[in-house]
């Protein structure tokens, strides 16, 4: 079993459309946690960083952390076509540093 | 804007040849960088942690000889690939953490490596 599960997608939505995207993960250790967008032939790009459990809203972007299922959550609001590119998230734990854990990452299309 | 820089963007090069990739922490010193490897549709795969002013630690698979890291100053660390071949190939990509225990990675853009 992998230590973070993400569903590759990919995902297709109309423009306005409300998007959500998930990860799992089984590591209880896991503290921080990452969204990060890549589009294609390009680097990830940082979204979200959260710590521990709750909400931390930025713009159109929502992420939620739910520690006691292992479950955590990116929320687009007002999708645009701009916003197709892969979505990646991570997490690491808080003994180590330098130990980041990747999904595979969701494929996201917003169609015009 | 960016926060680590990444240099080249894309590189062809024969068969037998050595390339040098470079990542570059713009305004910040970054102790330790990463180096990861990604094939098309998937995610990242870690190759190696290079850390400044001592061997870089690689991942288990990763040929040392293959794959030489040096971070010889606070801001730059080099990926070397040896004698690359076709199977080098592939799409490298460098990240940095700002100092402090609690920060996340930041990407460069990634470099496209072609192999003839």
């Amino acid at each position: 079993q992998k230590e973070v599960e993400q569903d590759p997608g990919p995902l297709s939505v109309p423009e306005g459309a409300i998007v959500s995207l998930n990860c799992t993960y089984s590591n209880s250790a896991f503290q921080y946690f990452m969204w990060y967008r890549q589009y294609s032939r390009k680097g990830p790009e940082l979204l979200m960083y959260t710590y521990s459990s709750g909400n931390k809203e930025d713009g159109r972007f929502t992420a939620q952390v739910d520690k006691s299922s292992k479950y955590i959550s990116l929320f687009i609001r007002d999708s645009q076509p701009s916003d197709s590119a892969t979505y990646l998230c991570a997490m690491r734990p808080e003994y180590n540093f330098n130990k980041f854990y990747f999904g595979s990452g969701t494929k996201l299309n917003v169609k015009p | 804007g960016a926060v680590v820089s990444q240099h080249p963007s894309w590189v062809i090069c024969k068969s037998g040849t050595s390339v040098k990739i470079e990542c570059r922490s713009l305004d910040f010193q970054a102790t330790t960088m990463f180096w990861y490897r990604q094939f098309p549709k998937q995610s990242l795969m870690l190759m190696a942690t290079s850390n400044e002013g001592s061997k870089a630690t690689y991942e288990q698979g990763v040929e040392k000889d293959k794959f030489l890291i040096n971070h010889a100053s606070l801001t730059l660390s080099t990926l070397t690939v040896t004698s690359a071949h076709p199977e080098d190939s592939s799409f490298y990509i460098c990240s940095a953490s700002r100092p402090g225990q609690n920060q996340p990675q930041h990407f460069g853009d990634g470099t496209r490596l072609s192999i003839l």
